[in-house]
């Protein structure tokens, strides 16, 4: 059972404008959460990430959004650019609670940065 | 030197072979993880060790036997593997494998079972 779902496969985007990708998850008990990117070829890289005690996050052109009552956080990259164009994974973990670091992962959003 | 290194890139092998997958950091990190990743699905944690011992297995059958023979390698031996276990295999590492440490991955093994 899928505890962490991306219920959008792909999204495009114009250069210069907002990309929004969300994040669903059904395990209460998460408490940490993190958006990685992942190009062809390589492994997924870190993005940014966002303790349960917090609602937002901000790093540059990333911010994430995080609403523990609906159970949903979202990536918001402003200005999207070109290079942003990757497959994104949102992941969770119950971490901060258990001390483990396993990581939930959704099956990903490809984003397309149109120039 | 953010760098986790995979060998090999690709690797196909028959049922009855066996084969070992190479995962390598320097980043003096402590936690290595192994994931699985099938197509159009997410990554799967399979063996995370940490200090170099066995911390977490999440009832990977016996055919994946992991090793961690010192703090910057990480391997997986395989043995006797099925078709549905190809996959692409994630070698990850993190600082003390505690909770908020950033995971760093590899670009993983892609792994065709015939």
């Amino acid at each position: 059972d899928q505890q962490v779902k991306q219920n959008s496969p792909s999204l495009s985007v114009q250069e210069g404008r907002i990309s929004i990708l969300n994040c669903d998850y059904t395990n209460s008990m998460f408490d940490y959460f993190l958006w990685y990117k992942k190009y062809p070829a390589e492994g997924p890289t870190f993005l940014i990430s966002i303790s349960s005690i917090k609602d937002k996050n901000e790093d540059g052109r990333f911010t994430v959004f995080l609403n523990k009552s609906a159970k949903h956080l979202s990536l918001h990259i402003v200005p999207s650019q070109p290079g942003d164009s990757a497959v994104y994974f949102c992941a969770a973990s119950e971490g901060l609670r258990t001390g483990a670091n396993n990581l939930f992962f959704g099956t990903g959003t490809r984003l397309t940065v149109i120039p | 030197d953010t760098e986790v290194t995979q060998t090999p890139k690709h690797l196909v092998m028959g049922m009855t072979n066996k084969k070992s997958l190479k995962c390598e950091q320097h980043m003096g990190h402590r936690a290595m993880y192994w994931y699985k990743q099938k197509a159009k699905k997410p990554p799967e944690l399979m063996f995370v060790y940490s200090y170099e011992k066995l911390s977490i297995n999440e009832s990977v059958p016996s055919r994946f036997s992991p090793e961690c023979p010192n703090s910057s390698l990480l391997n997986l031996h395989l043995h006797a593997l099925q078709p549905e276990d190809s996959a692409l295999y994630l070698c990850a590492s993190s600082l003390r494998g505690l909770a908020g440490d950033t995971q760093y991955f590899g670009p993983g093994t892609r792994l065709t079972v015939l």
